[in-house]
């Protein structure tokens, strides 16, 4: 099935490092959402995006709609060890279905 | 807690049996989400549903199907089941329309296969 293209697809930090992953596409995209999946768990909503260029924060996560609205970027300051968990980037083109493309995934492990 | 209830948690059972999973969307959400999360196929979409009818497709076996009902539930059956079947089911839910882009997940179903 169609996926995005994320990056790194793991990640092994110490605490209190900043943490950087991407994703991209070869399709233009409406919409970024960046979701958190913790073991045994749903994905949760961390950040979501509408517009090209957009940046937002959520505490010590930012995330950008990149201009050419082919790619999208998250960022964790100051990791901490309950920032560990599968990170998705999501991607959505348009139209009335609604569906939602997903990334790979990144894991990302913090040693305290 | 999500608002989105899904069953089983878990479920074990042998190839060519049949199970369906069970999911209750958000209070005040239209539509429905399955998607299936393999260790190697990361999330996969399978099908939507908004308020009762079918509005997307994604890769869904004929194998399997989904309905939504009346009170908006949903569920997955899974027939002749087969080892790479073996996933995690989830479902999530929206208001539906154009402009309901975020999606919120259930804890998922995790099917194991033997």
């Amino acid at each position: 099935g169609q996926q995005l293209n994320q990056s790194p697809q793991s990640m092994f930090i110490q605490e209190g490092e900043d943490v950087s992953m991407n994703c991209t596409s070869s399709s233009i995209f409406n919409t970024w959402l960046w979701y958190k999946q913790d073991p045994g768990e749903g994905p949760v909503l961390l950040i979501a995006l509408y517009k090209a260029g957009e940046l937002t924060s959520n505490g010590r996560l930012t995330a950008q709609f990149g201009i050419t609205r082919k790619d999208s970027f998250l960022n964790i300051s100051a990791s901490i060890p309950s920032d560990v968990g599968i990170y998705f980037c999501a991607g959505r083109r348009g139209g009335a279905t609604n569906k939602l493309i997903f990334g790979t995934g990144t894991l990302l492990a913090v040693q305290p | 807690d999500s608002g989105v209830t899904q069953t089983p948690k878990h479920l074990i059972t042998a190839t060519g049996q049949r199970v369906t999973l069970r999911c209750s969307p958000r209070s005040g959400d239209l539509s429905v989400y399955w998607y299936q999360q393999s260790l190697d196929q990361g999330l996969q979409f399978l099908i939507q549903y908004y308020n009762g009818e079918e509005r997307a497709k994604g890769n869904i076996l004929e194998r399997f199907s989904a309905q939504q009902f009346p009170d908006l539930h949903s569920e997955l059956n899974l027939s002749s089941l087969e080892l790479g079947d073996s996933a995690l089911y989830f479902c999530a839910s929206n208001q539906g329309g154009d402009g309901a882009n975020v999606l919120t997940f259930g804890a998922g179903s995790r099917l194991t296969v033997l």
